[in-house]
């Protein structure tokens, strides 16, 4: 089961929005509408975002908003803060024996 | 609200074994499949082993097939990974997971002479 395919840095000033893709195939992302999103800081454990492709957990800002279009997921962040600083990364179920299947990780950087 | 704290880390020498534990609150255990999934130091992460609501379907990943064993606890709501024949390679933090859901704050394994 190959990773999904994530960007290895996205970066963007205070304020800006940017968007983070994970493109998979159809046995994964593009198949089933499971698709999570994870922000994690250095040393710390993943905080989910976002799951079944765009639904926010309570107490997830909503400058967080998830997307997806055929095989590939997208995470967006407006507003951009210094706070959102960090790597993140997209989860999909997958019709392997893996279940899960990860992104590569994004680095997100606030100029 | 939903937790999920893992244990049972530590350092241990090749060829040992660990175990780890997971307790969870603040959601029906019983609705969710568990897994463990690790993640190396500066690496990326690697889904380990998940198991089912009663624990009759079980999957590993091909590095640690035959060597890890998962398990759940109903009664207790806690998931466990038995880990044996412990390599350098298996150094990684641990992490407790409902899939796709929340994930616990990670138990570090480190196997070293």
């Amino acid at each position: 089961q190959s990773a999904l395919t994530q960007p290895a840095s996205v970066s963007g000033s205070p304020g800006q929005s940017i968007t983070i893709p994970c493109t998979g195939t159809s046995s994964d992302v593009g198949g089933y509408n499971y698709v999570s999103w994870y922000q994690q800081h250095p040393g710390k454990a993943p905080k989910l975002l976002i799951y079944a492709v765009s639904a926010r957990p309570a107490g997830v800002s909503n400058r967080f908003s998830g997307f997806k279009s055929g095989n590939t997921a997208s995470l967006t962040i407006s507003g951009l803060q210094a706070e959102d600083e960090a790597d993140y990364f997209c989860d999909s179920y997958t019709s392997s024996n893996t279940l899960d299947v990860f992104g590569t990780g994004t680095k997100v950087t606030v100029l | 609200q939903v937790q999920l704290v893992e244990s049972g880390g530590g350092s241990v020498k090749p060829g040992g074994s660990l175990r780890l534990s997971c307790a969870a609150s603040g959601f029906t255990f019983t609705d969710y499949y568990m897994s463990w999934i690790r993640q190396a130091p500066g690496k990326g992460l690697e889904w380990v082993s998940y198991i089912s609501y009663t624990g009759d379907i079980i999957h590993y990943a091909d590095s640690v097939k035959g060597r890890f064993t998962i398990s759940r606890d109903n009664t207790k709501n806690a998931v466990y990974l038995q880990m044996n024949s412990l390599t350098a390679e298996d150094t990684a933090v641990y992490y407790c997971a409902i899939p796709r859901r929340q994930w616990g704050q990670g138990t570090l394994v480190t196997v070293s002479a």
